[in-house]
């Protein structure tokens, strides 16, 4: 099993539609997940923490699902902004700066 | 503030040639990070330093080396080049040591193309 792992998409929704993109990692001792945006050509850039079940920033939910060891991120009133590539975190256990990435899920936000 | 800065934007270099790839951190921060993103793929850790030390090290051969200087910018090398080294190359930084306690501030990146 991959350490981390995302369906690649593309998701290809309209402007106002709500998308949801899952995650699975392997490691039961992890504590903490991010989930970070890409733009074309871009570096990463961090977009929400998941510290214990979940999260929300605006029309942006990250759950976490321990027992099922996977993560997700909902994004509801899609706006055409928010076409990007969406990366999910997990970093190391037990010390240092790794993080390890799944392969990113593709959105596009039509009109 | 100034961010996570790197040199050069873009390079392009032969097979088997050398290149280094520079990295400044945010001010304050003491921790740099090296990944490598291939195209269609997340990025993959090469090295962490932390107050100039090597702390973690990913899965990659010895022609990839790095070192941090005492003013925590940090320099990746890569030897005996191969096209299959050809991606982007990300720097981040953050305040510690821990990557579930503190935020990766990434620069733009470094893209490579080995021909």
């Amino acid at each position: 099993r991959k350490e981390v792992e995302q369906d690649p998409g593309p998701f290809n929704v309209p402007e106002g539609a709500t998308v949801a993109f899952n995650c699975t990692y392997s490691n039961s001792a992890s504590q903490s997940f991010f989930w970070y945006r890409q733009d074309c050509r871009k570096e990463p850039k961090l977009l929400m923490s998941v510290y214990s079940s979940g999260n929300e920033d605006g029309r942006f939910t990250a759950q976490l699902n321990r027992a099922s060891q996977y993560i997700s991120l909902l994004i509801r009133d899609s706006k055409l902004s928010d076409s990007a590539t969406y990366l999910c975190v997990v970093p190391a256990t037990g010390g240092g700066n790794k993080l390890t990435f799944g392969t990113g899920t593709q959105l596009k936000v039509e009109l | 503030d100034a961010g996570v800065t790197q040199s050069p934007t873009h390079l392009i270099k032969t097979r088997g040639q050398h290149v280094t790839l520079r990295c400044s951190p945010i001010s304050g921060h003491k921790s740099v990070s090296w990944y490598q993103q291939v195209l269609g793929q997340g990025p993959q850790f090469i090295f962490q330093y932390y107050e100039k030390e090597e702390r973690g090290r990913g899965n990659f051969p010895d022609r990839f080396s790095a070192r941090q200087f005492p003013n925590y910018s940090s320099e990746l090398n890569v030897n005996a080049l191969l096209l299959g080294d050809s991606a982007l190359y990300l720097c981040a930084s953050s305040l510690g040591y821990r990557a579930g306690d503190y935020e990766q501030y990434f620069g733009p990146g470094t893209r490579l193309t080995v021909t």
